[in-house]
C-alpha cells in the first residue's frame, strides 16, 4: 500500500514535554500538508511544503510548533513545551502539483495527541 | 477570503432513504470544492471534487454533488442510504480557487443511518 502513513498513531505526553510526529507521503507527491483537527471541528490548516520548501507557515499555531521536510520526502511536525490545548488529531496530507487543476489531497490516518 | 458553511452538524436518515448534506461556500474567485468522508479514528477520504467542469459531479460510493453558483452551494446527495455510509462528512474549498495551497474545511456533518 502506498498511501500516506503517519507515526505514531497515538501519543500521550505530559504537559511541558516535546513531541515529534512523522509523516510519509505518497512517494510521487511533491506537496505535503499538516492539519490539526479538534473534537467536533473540521481540519485546520497549519503548514505546507512543496518539495523541501515550506511555502506557508504563518498558520502554525504558535512558535512552539515547527515542521520540516529536509529531503523533500517525509516530514516531521514538532510541538515544544506541550500544553493541554494541544490535544488534538494531527493530520498529514499529500498531493501532486498539477498546473490548472485542483490538487487532490490524500490524507493519512492521523496522530492523536493527548496532553495530560 | 474563502469559507465553507455546513448546515446541520448531525443528520439522521433511515436505510434506503435519500441523503442530503448541505454545504454553502464563500469565495471571491471561482472555487474548487471537495467533499471528504471520515470514519471513526481514521483520516479523510476524498468522495468527489468540483473543478469548474461539469456542475454535477459524481463520486465514489454512489454520492454526487451539484455546484450551483447562483446559490453558492455544493450539496452532497445519495439516493439510497446504506448503513456503511454512517460517518462524518466534510465540505472543503481550495484557497485561491486553484492548486495553490491548503483546503478550508467546514465543521462537518455527522450522518447516522437507522436500520
Amino acid at each position: 500500500d502506498t498511501g500516506v502513513s503517519q507515526d505514531p498513531r497515538h501519543k500521550i505526553t505530559k504537559r511541558g514535554q516535546n513531541v515529534t510526529f512523522r509523516c510519509d507521503p505518497i512517494s510521487e507527491h511533491n506537496r505535503l500538508y499538516w492539519y490539526r483537527q479538534t473534537l467536533g471541528q473540521g481540519p485546520e490548516f497549519l503548514t505546507y511544503f512543496q518539495n523541501e520548501a515550506q511555502l506557508e507557515k504563518s498558520r502554525l499555531l504558535s512558535d512552539r510548533f515547527s515542521a520540516e521536510r529536509p529531503k523533500g520526502s517525509f516530514s516531521t511536525l514538532e510541538i515544544q513545551r506541550t500544553e493541554q490545548g494541544d490535544s488534538a488529531m494531527y493530520l498529514c496530507a499529500s498531493s501532486s502539483l498539477r498546473v490548472f487543476s485542483a490538487d487532490e489531497q490524500y490524507f493519512g490516518p492521523g496522530t492523536r495527541l493527548t496532553v495530560t | 477570503a474563502q469559507s465553507v458553511t455546513q448546515l446541520g452538524s448531525h443528520v439522521s436518515v433511515s436505510e434506503g432513504a435519500l441523503v442530503l448534506l448541505r454545504c454553502n461556500y464563500s469565495s471571491s474567485v471561482p472555487p474548487y470544492l471537495f467533499w471528504y468522508v471520515q470514519y471513526p479514528n481514521q483520516g479523510l477520504q476524498l468522495l468527489l471534487k468540483y473543478t469548474s467542469a461539469a456542475t454535477l459531479v459524481k463520486g465514489i460510493n454512489g454520492f454526487e454533488a451539484e455546484f450551483k453558483k447562483s446559490e453558492t452551494s455544493f450539496h452532497l446527495t445519495k439516493p439510497s442510504a446504506h448503513m456503511r455510509d454512517a460517518a462524518e462528512y466534510f465540505c472543503a474549498v481550495s484557497v485561491y480557487g486553484g492548486s495553490q495551497g491548503n483546503l478550508i474545511f467546514g465543521k462537518g456533518t455527522k450522518l447516522s443511518v437507522k436500520p
